[in-house]
């Protein structure tokens, strides 16, 4: 079957460092994306993997095992802004963005 | 440089009622998505468009319906309004194949009584 799946929710305090995990089965893999969503808005782009390994952007990375079906969002020197949920996603079909499948989210609340 | 809009931001309506609620991309991206997203359901696939003139069913499609007469829009109608269908819908779009996903509009919040 095809499935994402997610931690519901974590909490961290602000500047430390938090890792979201996410694993994933899939038909035909083509890469794994990380979306943020805050409260009462839309959910906004934050990286894409289809090579494993560690993709580092600023405070935010993302990394893939595809091997292990395995990903994870690290983010560090957390801000208060950075609490949102952090959606998991992945198409469903090789070659192209037909459908990703998605996971529920993870709730990060991010304390002073 | 608007990207995906989506109109109306809320509405109300009434049992029984329609609407239909309207997104628009200025991307040319060929496919386009509703999804609704409810509390601890995550977001789910109402319906979808792979291109101009054509629509598929997603996870979750009765009762609703959708057109895409134009590659830019992208409409989703509810015929006959049910409390059930009280969520927040998003339209999205994409490229067929790209390292960016989708692109969200900003979310219509709809309240069935």
């Amino acid at each position: 079957g095809q499935n994402i799946d997610q931690p519901t929710e974590m909490t961290a305090t602000e500047g430390a460092i938090v890792q979201i995990n996410c694993t994933y089965q899939t038909s035909g893999f083509n890469g794994l994306f990380w979306y943020q969503q805050h409260a009462g808005e839309a959910p906004t782009f934050l990286s894409y993997n289809v090579l494993d390994g560690l993709e580092e952007k600023g405070r935010f990375s993302s990394f893939l095992s595809r091997s292990k079906g395995y990903s994870y969002l690290l983010l560090k020197e957390l801000q208060m802004k950075d609490s949102a949920s952090y959606l998991c996603a992945a198409p469903n079909n090789a070659g192209n963005n037909r459908k990703l499948i998605w996971g529920l989210g993870t709730s990060l609340a991010v304390n002073p | 440089n608007a990207g995906v809009t989506q109109t109306p931001k809320f509405r109300v309506l009434k049992t029984g009622q329609s609407m239909t609620l309207l997104c628009a991309q200025d991307m040319n991206h060929e496919y386009m998505y509703w999804y609704r997203q409810d509390p601890g359901m995550g977001l789910r696939l109402i319906h979808y468009s792979v291109g101009e003139g054509t629509t598929a069913k997603g996870e979750v499609p009765d009762g609703y319906n959708v057109s895409r007469l134009k590659k830019q829009n992208f409409l989703l109608g509810l015929e006959s309004a049910a409390p059930s269908q009280t969520s927040v819908y998003f339209c999205a779009s994409s490229y067929r194949q790209n390292n960016y996903g989708y692109t969200f509009g900003s979310g219509t919040r709809l309240t069935v009584v």
